[in-house]
């Protein structure tokens, strides 16, 4: 069965370092997105990504983060410059109906941030 | 905008016992609705769905009945199992635009021996 894959599991970096988190999302699927969980909290949306440009953002999602699909298969969220607070499990989402609704995303793994 | 409520956790059962986990929800327009599982150091795995008013959802013994009159999405189970220890999200998606998922603030299911 296909499935989202998320490198890395996990991430130690320090405060204010830039971070790059990479997900493949399931080949044939159109929407793309991003969410986080802190821990012990709920998953919250960030982003998300249709035709090669941002369709839609939270408030969290602010001038410090970015996404992109440089090539054919890859998603990546990147953080500029790292805050403790951004320490959380990011997850990347992909969904393939266009339009419509009933078409479940499918979570990756998530990549555990750590920023110390 | 969109929200998902659903009952606090811990939930702690007896093996064999009968699960109910509440979740109601605010939305417009007809949303779908899904039950997510986490389960230790796991990501998020979806349970069911149900995308319209009286659907139900079903998987691995796990129901969820699409109330639009009570906007309710209760999970059930008749005879949950040790394995079944984990974190359930109520979550739903709009009926429109990219259908990012709303989330609830999960809760966690202990079942005991």
């Amino acid at each position: 069965e296909p499935e989202v894959t998320q490198t890395p599991s996990h991430q130690v970096t320090q405060m204010g370092q830039e971070v790059i988190l990479r997900c493949v999302p399931i080949s044939n699927h159109l929407y793309f997105y991003w969410y986080r969980q802190i821990l012990g909290q709920k998953v919250e949306f960030l982003v998300s990504f249709y035709n090669n440009e941002i369709s839609e953002k939270s408030e969290i999602f602010d001038d410090q983060f970015s996404v992109e699909r440089p090539d054919g298969s890859n998603f990546t969220l990147k953080i500029r410059s790292t805050k403790l607070e951004d320490s959380a499990m990011y997850f990347c989402a992909s969904r393939g109906v266009v339009g419509g609704s009933g078409g479940e995303q499918y979570f990756g793994p998530g990549t555990r941030l750590t920023v110390t | 905008g969109n929200s998902v409520t659903q009952m606090e956790g811990p939930v702690t059962l007896s093996e064999e016992a009968f699960l109910t986990i509440n979740c109601t929800y605010t939305a417009t327009g007809y949303p779908s609705l899904f039950w997510y599982v986490q389960y230790p150091g796991e990501g998020l795995q979806l349970l069911l769905k149900a995308t319209k008013a009286d659907d139900k959802g079903s998987n691995k013994g796990f129901e969820a009945t699409y109330r639009k009159e009570t906007t309710s999405f209760h999970l059930e189970k008749g005879s949950v199992q040790v394995s079944d220890s984990a974190v359930y999200f109520c979550a739903l998606s709009g009926s429109g635009g990219y259908q990012k998922v709303t989330f609830g603030t999960g809760t966690k299911l202990q079942v005991i021996p």
